[in-house]
Protein backbone atom coordinates (compact mmCIF):
# COMPACT_ATOMS: atom_id res chain seq x y z
CA UNK A 1 0.00 0.00 0.00
CA UNK A 2 1.17 3.55 -0.94
CA UNK A 3 2.40 5.63 2.25
CA UNK A 4 1.95 9.47 2.63
CA UNK A 5 3.06 11.01 -0.72
CA UNK A 6 4.36 14.23 -0.45
CA UNK A 7 5.82 16.66 -3.07
CA UNK A 8 8.30 18.22 -3.80
CA UNK A 9 10.66 16.47 -1.97
CA UNK A 10 12.86 19.04 -2.05
CA UNK A 11 12.37 23.07 -2.96
CA UNK A 12 15.01 25.78 -3.23
CA UNK A 13 13.49 29.00 -3.56
CA UNK A 14 14.54 32.76 -3.27
CA UNK A 15 12.83 35.21 -0.41
CA UNK A 16 9.88 36.72 -1.05
CA UNK A 17 8.64 33.59 -3.73
CA UNK A 18 5.27 31.61 -2.89
CA UNK A 19 6.07 28.02 -2.16
CA UNK A 20 2.87 25.45 -2.45
CA UNK A 21 3.99 22.14 -0.97
CA UNK A 22 1.26 19.34 -1.52
CA UNK A 23 0.84 15.74 0.35
CA UNK A 24 -1.67 12.62 -0.74
CA UNK A 25 -2.77 10.82 2.94
CA UNK A 26 -3.37 7.55 3.13
CA UNK A 27 -6.61 6.03 1.47
CA UNK A 28 -8.75 5.56 4.13
CA UNK A 29 -7.21 8.11 6.80
CA UNK A 30 -9.79 10.78 8.14
CA UNK A 31 -7.08 13.06 9.83
CA UNK A 32 -4.53 14.68 8.40
CA UNK A 33 -1.28 17.07 9.90
CA UNK A 34 1.55 19.52 8.63
CA UNK A 35 4.34 19.38 11.07
CA UNK A 36 8.14 21.33 10.16
CA UNK A 37 11.38 20.32 11.50
CA UNK A 38 14.78 22.53 12.41
CA UNK A 39 17.21 21.80 14.63
CA UNK A 40 16.47 24.59 17.18
CA UNK A 41 12.76 23.91 17.74
CA UNK A 42 12.79 20.16 16.58
CA UNK A 43 9.03 18.59 15.19
CA UNK A 44 6.00 21.33 15.79
CA UNK A 45 2.76 20.63 14.37
CA UNK A 46 1.41 23.78 12.50
CA UNK A 47 -2.28 22.34 11.61
CA UNK A 48 -4.36 19.71 11.43
CA UNK A 49 -7.59 18.50 9.49
CA UNK A 50 -10.29 15.75 10.83
CA UNK A 51 -12.39 15.18 7.89
CA UNK A 52 -11.23 17.87 5.64
CA UNK A 53 -11.90 20.33 8.21
CA UNK A 54 -8.82 22.78 10.02
CA UNK A 55 -9.39 21.88 13.88
CA UNK A 56 -6.24 23.58 15.23
CA UNK A 57 -4.33 25.90 13.18
CA UNK A 58 -2.70 27.30 16.08
CA UNK A 59 0.90 26.00 15.48
CA UNK A 60 0.90 28.29 11.84
CA UNK A 61 3.28 30.59 12.63
CA UNK A 62 1.74 33.79 10.78
CA UNK A 63 -0.50 35.25 7.90
CA UNK A 64 2.01 34.03 5.82
CA UNK A 65 1.03 30.73 5.80
CA UNK A 66 -2.09 28.64 4.78
CA UNK A 67 -3.19 25.35 4.79
CA UNK A 68 -6.04 23.79 2.65
CA UNK A 69 -7.43 20.22 2.33
CA UNK A 70 -10.20 20.27 -0.60
CA UNK A 71 -11.36 16.95 -0.35
CA UNK A 72 -10.13 13.68 1.51
CA UNK A 73 -7.00 12.80 -0.56
CA UNK A 74 -5.34 15.76 -1.14
CA UNK A 75 -4.08 18.95 1.15
CA UNK A 76 -1.77 22.12 0.60
CA UNK A 77 0.30 23.97 2.72
CA UNK A 78 1.44 27.57 1.38
CA UNK A 79 4.12 29.81 2.27
CA UNK A 80 3.73 33.83 0.93
CA UNK A 81 6.31 35.39 0.32
CA UNK A 82 8.12 32.98 1.78
CA UNK A 83 11.77 34.03 3.90
CA UNK A 84 14.60 32.23 4.77
CA UNK A 85 13.64 31.56 8.50
CA UNK A 86 11.23 29.02 7.17
CA UNK A 87 13.68 26.84 5.83
CA UNK A 88 13.01 23.74 7.39
CA UNK A 89 11.94 19.89 6.51
CA UNK A 90 7.68 20.22 6.31
CA UNK A 91 6.52 16.66 7.15
CA UNK A 92 2.57 15.52 6.59
CA UNK A 93 1.25 13.02 8.53
CA UNK A 94 -2.04 11.08 8.04
CA UNK A 95 -4.20 8.94 10.73
CA UNK A 96 -7.01 6.62 10.76
CA UNK A 97 -8.81 8.43 13.39
CA UNK A 98 -9.20 10.68 16.55
CA UNK A 99 -5.62 12.52 17.13
CA UNK A 100 -4.45 9.99 19.50
CA UNK A 101 -3.93 7.03 16.74
CA UNK A 102 -0.78 6.46 15.36
CA UNK A 103 0.57 8.71 12.43
CA UNK A 104 2.43 7.67 9.63
CA UNK A 105 4.60 10.79 7.88
CA UNK A 106 5.42 11.06 4.75
CA UNK A 107 8.79 11.36 3.67
CA UNK A 108 8.93 15.30 3.95
CA UNK A 109 9.84 18.04 1.64
CA UNK A 110 13.27 20.20 2.17
CA UNK A 111 12.71 23.46 1.67
CA UNK A 112 15.66 26.26 1.53
CA UNK A 113 14.69 29.56 0.83
CA UNK A 114 17.61 32.10 -0.18
CA UNK B 1 8.63 24.39 30.46
CA UNK B 2 8.70 22.67 27.38
CA UNK B 3 5.84 19.85 27.36
CA UNK B 4 8.03 17.31 26.42
CA UNK B 5 11.83 16.83 27.79
CA UNK B 6 14.57 14.25 26.69
CA UNK B 7 18.31 14.17 27.07
CA UNK B 8 18.89 15.03 23.63
CA UNK B 9 22.64 12.78 23.53
CA UNK B 10 24.24 11.68 21.52
CA UNK B 11 24.43 8.56 23.25
CA UNK B 12 27.47 6.57 22.16
CA UNK B 13 27.45 2.63 22.60
CA UNK B 14 28.96 -0.37 21.73
CA UNK B 15 26.96 -3.17 20.18
CA UNK B 16 25.29 -5.35 22.34
CA UNK B 17 24.80 -2.74 25.10
CA UNK B 18 21.68 -1.99 27.21
CA UNK B 19 20.88 2.08 27.21
CA UNK B 20 17.83 3.88 28.65
CA UNK B 21 16.17 7.21 27.63
CA UNK B 22 13.98 8.82 29.97
CA UNK B 23 11.69 11.33 28.97
CA UNK B 24 9.24 13.32 31.20
CA UNK B 25 6.24 15.63 30.24
CA UNK B 26 4.56 18.59 31.99
CA UNK B 27 0.38 18.24 31.08
CA UNK B 28 -0.65 15.64 34.04
CA UNK B 29 -3.66 15.24 31.88
CA UNK B 30 -1.88 13.59 29.30
CA UNK B 31 -3.57 9.87 27.99
CA UNK B 32 -1.45 8.82 25.50
CA UNK B 33 2.27 8.14 24.92
CA UNK B 34 4.46 6.75 22.83
CA UNK B 35 7.95 6.23 21.20
CA UNK B 36 8.91 7.13 17.35
CA UNK B 37 12.09 6.62 15.44
CA UNK B 38 13.11 8.88 13.02
CA UNK B 39 16.15 8.00 11.03
CA UNK B 40 18.81 10.65 9.73
CA UNK B 41 16.95 12.02 6.77
CA UNK B 42 13.86 9.97 7.04
CA UNK B 43 10.66 10.49 8.82
CA UNK B 44 9.80 9.32 12.10
CA UNK B 45 7.88 6.25 12.72
CA UNK B 46 6.10 4.99 15.50
CA UNK B 47 8.36 2.14 17.02
CA UNK B 48 5.95 1.69 20.12
CA UNK B 49 2.79 2.76 22.15
CA UNK B 50 3.83 3.16 26.18
CA UNK B 51 1.00 2.01 28.30
CA UNK B 52 0.47 2.46 32.15
CA UNK B 53 1.55 -1.40 32.88
CA UNK B 54 4.25 -1.32 30.86
CA UNK B 55 5.07 -3.12 27.89
CA UNK B 56 7.76 -5.28 25.96
CA UNK B 57 8.69 -5.57 22.15
CA UNK B 58 11.60 -7.62 21.59
CA UNK B 59 14.16 -6.01 22.56
CA UNK B 60 12.37 -2.90 23.91
CA UNK B 61 10.69 -2.13 26.72
CA UNK B 62 8.84 1.03 27.15
CA UNK B 63 7.94 2.22 31.24
CA UNK B 64 5.63 4.76 32.29
CA UNK B 65 4.98 6.52 35.63
CA UNK B 66 2.11 8.76 35.71
CA UNK B 67 2.90 10.12 38.88
CA UNK B 68 6.22 11.05 38.14
CA UNK B 69 4.98 11.96 34.72
CA UNK B 70 8.04 10.29 33.11
CA UNK B 71 8.47 7.79 30.44
CA UNK B 72 11.19 5.86 29.78
CA UNK B 73 12.46 3.14 26.88
CA UNK B 74 14.94 0.34 27.50
CA UNK B 75 16.86 -1.15 24.35
CA UNK B 76 18.94 -4.37 25.05
CA UNK B 77 21.07 -6.04 23.04
CA UNK B 78 21.72 -3.16 20.89
CA UNK B 79 22.64 -3.33 17.46
CA UNK B 80 23.94 -0.94 14.66
CA UNK B 81 20.72 -0.41 13.02
CA UNK B 82 19.44 0.98 16.34
CA UNK B 83 21.47 3.80 15.27
CA UNK B 84 18.83 6.87 15.25
CA UNK B 85 17.07 9.52 16.82
CA UNK B 86 14.48 8.22 19.72
CA UNK B 87 10.95 10.74 19.80
CA UNK B 88 8.85 10.47 23.31
CA UNK B 89 5.37 11.86 22.00
CA UNK B 90 2.80 12.55 24.16
CA UNK B 91 -0.61 13.76 23.37
CA UNK B 92 -2.56 16.74 24.99
CA UNK B 93 -6.23 17.27 25.66
CA UNK B 94 -5.90 20.90 25.08
CA UNK B 95 -7.48 22.08 21.67
CA UNK B 96 -9.00 18.68 20.67
CA UNK B 97 -5.85 16.36 21.49
CA UNK B 98 -2.66 16.84 19.39
CA UNK B 99 0.89 14.93 20.13
CA UNK B 100 3.29 16.93 21.38
CA UNK B 101 7.07 15.83 19.95
CA UNK B 102 10.14 15.76 22.42
CA UNK B 103 13.16 17.06 20.79
CA UNK B 104 14.39 13.47 20.32
CA UNK B 105 17.36 11.47 21.97
CA UNK B 106 20.12 10.55 19.10
CA UNK B 107 21.68 6.98 19.79
CA UNK B 108 24.70 5.88 17.70
CA UNK B 109 25.39 2.05 18.51
CA UNK B 110 29.28 1.64 17.52
CA UNK B 111 30.68 -1.93 16.10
Amino acid sequence: DAGVIQSPRHEVTEMGQEVTLRCKPISGHNSLFWYRQTMMRGLELLIYFNNNVPIDDSGMPEDRFSAKMPNASFSTLKIQPSEPRDSAVYFCASSLGPVQETQYFGPGTRLLVL
Amino acid sequence: RKEVEQDPGPFNVPEGATVAFNCTYSNSASQSFFWYRQDCRKEPKLLMSVYSSGNEDGRFTAQLNRASQYISLLIRDSKLSDSATYLCVVNTLRQGGKLIFGQGTELSVKP
